[in-house]
């Protein structure tokens, strides 16, 4: 059974570009969360989707936005990327918004 | 002052050796949870605590709800036990709050 799925798994982007990044649930799960961690630093919460929908949204500007599909899968899009933008991207599904978390080995986004 | 305080921030300890992490919350949870952290990012999950104590091979983890504290313990520490150990809580539902971590450095 396969875990969390992240793609790609390293990316070097230019500021101002703008980057999607892709994230399969483990089966049976229908939430992913996304955070956002610097390095040094612990992982902050960006958004959380179920049911195709933003549940939830951390301290997060607009240029980051999220869709979730109907079979679950997940992207995080980040437009107009500045260099504070570099981080490992992390996600996580649950089988319910209570905890279960299974995380992905995480994007490292390097914007230049 | 933040949600999720962990310590020791950094450990280095001699293979062998009995190692405790702390972490202690100011919020209500529903649960919390202790991840394993390894250079070049992948988090891992150890275990999900609401109450009691629960035990995984050389790992034991306890939680006080009353006391809002939690330990991770490592029993016969070994090198590839190094990495960075994170508390996380689940305030109510819908997001983890995380800990800023716990580098742990296991010495052959």
């Amino acid at each position: 059974d396969a875990g969390v799925t992240q793609s790609p798994t390293h990316l070097i982007k230019t500021r101002g570009q703008q980057v999607t990044l892709r994230c399969s649930p483990k089966s049976g799960h229908d939430t992913v969360s996304w955070y956002q961690q610097a390095l040094g630093q612990g992982p902050q919460f960006i958004f959380q989707y179920y049911e195709e929908e933003e549940r939830q949204r951390g301290n997060f500007p607009d240029r980051f936005s999220g869709h979730q599909f109907p079979n679950y899968s997940s992207e995080l899009n980040v437009n107009a990327l500045l260099l504070g933008d570099s981080a490992l991207y992390l996600c996580a599904s649950s089988p319910d918004t209570f905890g279960g978390y299974t995380f992905g080995s995480g994007t490292r986004l390097t914007v230049v | 002052k933040n949600e999720v305080e962990q310590s020791p921030q950094n450990l280095t300890a001699q293979e062998g050796e009995f190692i405790t992490i702390n972490c202690s919350y100011s919020v209500g949870i529903s649960a919390l949870h202790w991840l394993q952290q390894h250079p070049g990012g992948g988090i891992v999950s150890l275990f999900m605590l609401s109450s009691g104590k629960k035990k995984h091979g050389r790992l034991i983890a306890t939680i006080n709800i009353q006391e809002k504290h939690s330990s991770l313990h490592i029993t016969a520490s070994h090198p590839r036990d190094s990495a960075v150990y994170i508390c996380a809580v689940l305030p109510g539902a819908q997001k983890l709050v995380f800990g800023q971590g716990t580098r742990l450095t296991i010495n052959p």
